[in-house]
């Protein structure tokens, strides 16, 4: 069935790298995506990826795409304070906009 | 500056009581989606519309959970009776069927506590 997965939890210092992995199962998805949360708010996209690319690159932001193992992280550069939040993967399925999200990754960043 | 706004932002009831949650989904969307999260669970997926039509609401407990959207503009999530196990942060999200990113713009959430 669809279900996507990651860690729940990633403690870094600031100014280091943060990498936050995920796995899929649908290879139907169009898009992968990575959505952030912030305390008190709702999630918002943060950025995507088309399946037929391997990377992408957004500023401080990569995303890399492992087709073969279904396969999704996150990098983010020079990681600072307001990175903290809870980052979510999603995968798209079945139409209508539907998006089926992992648990989230609570990412800590500490001095 | 096109938002998704949800109210009430904080509900404290007691339990066995009523609670309507209101979502105003960005104009011009189509499709309106509502997920409740909670620590133990996550985010969880319990209902969606497309052109105000209930398209899946599995994830939904039937009892006494009910999703509406009386119009384009507005969508409810009623809870009768709640319970203390209802008590989550419920966030509603708009977006538009046929823009292949398909992504979706989440609302500010209504936190519930039930007593």
């Amino acid at each position: 069935g669809e279900d996507v997965e990651q860690s729940l939890f990633l403690s870094v210092r600031e100014g280091d790298s943060s990498v936050i992995n995920c796995t899929y199962t649908d290879s139907s998805s169009t898009y992968l995506y990575w959505y952030k949360q912030e305390p008190g708010a709702g999630l918002q996209l943060l950025t995507y990826i088309f399946s037929n690319m391997d990377m992408k690159q957004d500023q401080r932001l990569t995303v890399l795409l492992n087709k073969k193992d279904k396969h999704l992280s996150l990098r983010i550069a020079d990681t600072q304070t307001g990175d903290s939040a809870i980052y979510f993967c999603a995968e798209s399925t079945g139409g209508y906009n539907k998006l089926i999200f992992g648990a989230g990754t609570r990412l800590a960043v500490h001095p | 500056d096109a938002r998704v706004t949800q109210t009430p932002r904080d509900k404290v009831t007691e339990m066995g009581q009523e609670v309507t949650m209101r979502c105003q989904p960005i104009l011009g969307h189509n499709t309106v989606f509502w997920y409740r999260q909670t620590m133990m669970q996550g985010l969880e997926l319990l209902a969606y519309f497309r052109n105000r039509a209930p398209l899946d609401d599995s994830g939904m407990p039937k009892d006494r959970f009910s999703a509406e959207m009386p119009d384009a503009t507005l969508a409810t999530l009623k809870i009768q009776p709640s319970e203390p196990r209802d008590s989550a942060v419920y966030f509603c999200a708009s977006g538009l069927v046929g823009t292949s990113l398909n992504e979706q713009f989440f609302g500010p959430g209504t936190r519930l506590t039930v007593l």
